[in-house]
């Protein structure tokens, strides 16, 4: 079953505006991260955060962690018309090897 | 470049072909994995070895079948596919511990 998903499908916003994104999931974590995807190509890590952090920054990205409501949230700010991407959610559920499980992603396009 | 090497970047071929995916990665990490991306939806985990053991196979039809005979080596060989198998294909690779994801940039593959 999908653990992630995130909230909005797609967000459309000018240059220089706040762009949030949210992710719920539904079992237990070890961490959960961000990815950001360029159209066609492959995932780049933007960052993680362990179930035992609340909040986390990272430039112009902070995201934080609830995990009593089992959701996240991705606030990038000022943004860029470079920030153009879809952003996906990981879940970690803890196996002893690396397993993510993915949401099905924001469309996130920034007008210059 | 990630680190993570993903050769070809695109790949047509016929229901009859048999063609091969390569992964390679030079950052000294113990596990490899395979996920499929097909439109609309999330990425799929398809294959996963931790220390060229392969621990995970996601009811993955056995037309697709991996092979690892390293820890900077994945390959996936490819035969009799069906045109809905067409997707970006993505290798990622982490430590045993599941830090440090690192994708490759996929192979676009379209089956005719």
């Amino acid at each position: 079953s999908q653990q992630g998903e995130e909230d909005p499908q797609a967000l459309s916003i000018q240059e220089g505006e706040n762009a949030t994104m949210n992710c719920s999931y539904k079992t237990s974590i070890n961490n959960l991260q961000w990815y950001r995807q360029n159209s066609g190509r492959g995932l780049v890590h933007l960052i993680l955060i362990r179930s035992n952090e609340r909040e986390k920054h990272s430039g112009r990205l902070r995201v934080t962690l609830d995990t009593s409501k089992k959701s996240s949230s991705l606030l990038i700010t000022a943004s860029r018309a470079a920030d153009t991407a879809s952003y996906f959610c990981a879940t970690d559920g803890g196996t002893s090897y690396g397993k993510l499980t993915f949401g099905q992603g924001t469309i996130l396009t920034v007008h210059p | 470049e990630t680190g993570v090497t993903q050769t070809p970047r695109h790949l047509v071929m016929g229901m009859t072909n048999k063609k091969s995916l390569k992964c390679e990665q030079h950052l000294g990490h113990n596990a490899m994995y395979w996920y499929k991306q097909s439109a609309k939806k999330p990425l799929e985990l398809m294959f996963v070895y931790s220390l060229e053991e392969r621990v995970e196979n996601n009811s993955v039809p056995s037309r697709f079948s991996p092979e690892c005979p390293n820890s900077s080596h994945l390959f996936l060989h490819l035969h009799t596919l069906q045109p809905e198998d067409s997707a970006l294909y993505l290798c990622a690779s982490s430590r045993s511990d599941g830090l440090g994801y690192t994708f490759g940039s996929g192979t676009r593959l379209t089956v005719v």
